[in-house]
């Protein structure tokens, strides 16, 4: 069973705007990781928050985390067309291995 | 570094035919992962290799499925014999980590398997 779920499943907003994506996980974790995945590529890492960490930013994305929830959220300010992909959260699930939830396409109109 | 080399890109073959997927991690890197994406079951991890020994394989779907690491820059999956519901999009990453803490995995650009 996946250990990340993501909300919503699919998101679509205008260029500029801001989009916010959720993710819930059910095992204690080292560190939750937000990747992105462009159509028909590899997967590429975006930003990573270990447990003990609340608030992370990385230019215009900024990822919060509540272990106590089991919940993090992945949000894209000034949103781009150039933004439009699938964007996965990925759990260690207390361990080595990484587990990916299903995912959020998002979709930036121009 | 050209990051992790997968191939080939694309593969298509016949049911019942042996296929084997190719992985060149980058450099220094000490643990290697093999995910299946498909539209149906998302992104699920096969296999992880720490150092060259497969530490989690419980997610390999059946014995059709093998994977080798020979040395830390080499690793290979096969299906024997291949079935239509293998077609999937086969990603290796690779990643430094440190303990058992799990850290930024790198993807390859993934093979595409179609079995007709």
């Amino acid at each position: 069973s996946q250990q990340g779920e993501e909300d919503p499943q699919a998101l679509s907003i205008q260029e500029g705007e801001n989009a916010t994506m959720n993710c819930s996980y059910k095992t204690s974790i080292n560190n939750l990781q937000w990747y992105r995945q462009n159509s028909g590529r590899g997967l590429v890492h975006l930003i990573l928050i270990r447990s003990n960490e609340r608030e992370k930013h990385s230019g215009r994305l900024r990822v919060t985390l509540d272990t106590s929830k089991k919940s993090s959220s992945l949000l894209i300010t000034a949103s781009r067309a150039a933004d439009t992909a699938s964007y996965f959260c990925a759990t260690d699930a207390g361990g080595f291995k990484t587990i990916f939830g299903a995912g959020t396409r998002l979709f930036v109109k121009a | 570094d050209a990051g992790v080399i997968q191939s080939p890109r694309h593969e298509v073959t016949e049911m019942g035919q042996e296929v084997t997927l190719r992985c060149k991690p980058i450099s220094g890197h000490n643990s290697l992962f093999w995910y299946r994406q498909t539209m149906m079951r998302g992104l699920e991890l096969l296999i992880y290799f720490n150092n060259n020994v497969p530490i989690d394989d419980s997610g390999m779907p059946e014995d059709r499925f093998s994977a080798k690491m020979p040395n830390a820059s080499f690793s290979t999956l096969k299906i024997q014999p291949s079935e239509p519901r293998d077609s999937a999009v086969y990603f290796c990453a690779s990643s430094l980590g440190f303990g058992t803490v799990a850290t930024e995995a790198f993807f390859g650009q993934g093979t595409r398997l179609t079995v007709v």
